[in-house]
């Protein structure tokens, strides 16, 4: 138990289907960041809040919407996804922004048919 | 943007024998971490080694850091078949907060 928390743990989503994956943390930290992890592929940084700001969106399709409503609180919003969006997504949060270590959640598996 | 390059790809030893892992990057970094997944779950932190240290111990592990060759290597001691897992290094670059990480090695102890 890392103290991040996300849910749902699996999801199967149509392609006209609109969802939200949740991230939780009580650890106190100020950033919290969006992973996407596909098969055989290094894991994808998609968003990093900091202080509920949003620092960075690495090109991410705009089917994908964060929404950080306040430090403990990270969103998901999925619509119109493609099967190639099928993946892991992982959230993790640390202390600060160039902090060190991350703590990640158990990840929400994701399937879009 | 990848950054951590594993290798080997993938790794399998008989318990009880010591298991080395490397990990190349590209830019200049502040620290280095090394991470552990089980299969499909989330990452597990087990070490972090910063820019100005050489080598490190926690446990079993033992982390190595060469910034001059842009390289770092972990050593899992006296494995056991719990160590089997992927691995991975991830980097926080100079000038940018972000971690990034690498395609892993997965690790598999024959019992």
């Amino acid at each position: 138990e890392t103290g991040v928390t996300q849910t749902p743990r699996h999801l199967v989503m149509g392609m006209t289907n609109k969802k939200s994956l949740k991230c939780e943390q009580h650890l106190g930290h100020n950033a919290m960041y969006w992973y996407k992890q596909s098969a055989k592929k290094p894991l994808e940084l998609m968003f990093v809040y900091s202080l509920e700001e949003r620092v960075e969106n690495n090109s991410v399709p705009s089917r994908f919407s964060p929404e950080c409503p306040n430090s403990s609180h990270l969103f998901l919003h999925l619509h119109t996804l493609q099967p190639e969006d099928s993946a892991l997504y992982l959230c993790a949060s640390s202390q600060d922004l160039g902090a060190g270590e991350a703590f990640f959640g158990q990840g929400t598996r994701l399937t879009v048919v | 943007s990848q950054q951590g390059e594993e290798d080997p790809q993938a790794l399998s030893i008989q318990e009880g024998e010591n298991a080395t892992m490397n990990c190349s990057y590209k830019t200049s970094i502040n620290n280095l971490q090394w991470y552990r997944q089980n299969s499909g779950r989330g990452l597990v932190h087990l070490i972090l080694i910063r820019s100005n240290e050489r080598e490190k111990h926690s446990g079993r592990l033992r982390v190595t850091l060469d910034t001059s060759k842009k390289s770092s290597s972990l050593l899992i001691t006296a494995s056991r078949a719990a160590d089997t897992a992927s691995y991975f290094c991830a980097t926080e670059s100079i000038g940018d907060d972000k971690i990034i990480f690498g395609k892993g090695t997965r690790l598999h102890i024959l019992p």
